[in-house]
């Protein structure tokens, strides 16, 4: 059973490198048949998409977020991350990671609370 | 401002049926049929409920179905429960421009 796992810190500084790590288990990152995504959810608010990867490293990005985003993978540790750069209060979220296969996010991780503030 | 349209809340009773929109444009939801719907419950991730428009998966009750007719999608809860309250969500392919689009959420609340 594919399992999904956040981690990084809950707190950033504003115009600092929000930087999280979802960890896979349960499976291989490598799986052909999936790729990788991480969406947001700010306080009260809906879900907004960020970007997705597949294990050849292929990312794509949510053009209002593109400039400050960079989604990576480490096949060797079968993790895949997040950053995001020049960080605001607007970026204070729950942030999930999660699989997607069959075009749909199938399985979340229990998603991780990052507040901006100095 | 969301780029798919969901009413903000659905209420129906125990048993009823409620139907749940999710109104797009010709570049996301007329254009394909990869639309989801995902249920959440308060502090809890996002559960997938339909895909592709109308498949359910393995475990998802078959009171839950999709539909789709032209820019507009739509989730149907049928045999309205208790645990079914909870926020919904669609989310459509968008082009390989935009890629990935969410809906605003609609509250479900069972009378």
């Amino acid at each position: 059973q594919l399992q999904l796992q956040e981690s990084g810190p809950g707190l950033v500084k504003p115009s600092e490198t929000l930087s999280l790590t979802c960890t896979v288990s349960g499976g291989s990152i490598s799986n052909t048949n999936y790729y990788w995504g991480w969406i947001r959810q700010p306080p009260g608010k809906g879900l907004e998409w960020i970007g997705n990867i597949y294990y050849s490293g292929a990312t794509y990005y949510n053009p209002s977020l593109k400039s400050r985003v960079t989604i990576s993978v480490d096949t060797s540790k079968n993790q895949f991350s997040l950053k995001l750069s020049s960080v605001t209060a607007a970026d204070t979220a729950v942030y999930y990671c999660a699989s997607k296969t069959g075009d749909a996010f199938n399985i979340w991780g229990q998603g991780t609370m990052v507040t901006v503030s100095s | 401002q969301s780029a798919l349209t969901q009413p903000a809340s659905v209420s129906g009773s125990p048993g009823q049926s409620i139907t749940i929109s999710c109104t797009g444009t010709i570049i996301d939801v007329e254009s394909y049929d990869l639309i989801s719907w995902y249920q959440q419950h308060p502090g809890k991730a996002p559960k997938l409920m339909i895909y592709e428009a109308f498949k359910r998966p393995s475990g998802v009750s078959n009171r839950f179905s999709g539909s789709k007719s032209g820019n507009t999608a739509s989730l149907t809860i049928s045999g309205l429960q208790a645990e079914d309250e909870a926020d919904y969500y669609c989310c459509s392919y968008a082009g390989t421009v935009t890629y990935w689009v969410f809906g605003g959420g609609t509250k479900v609340t069972v009378l």
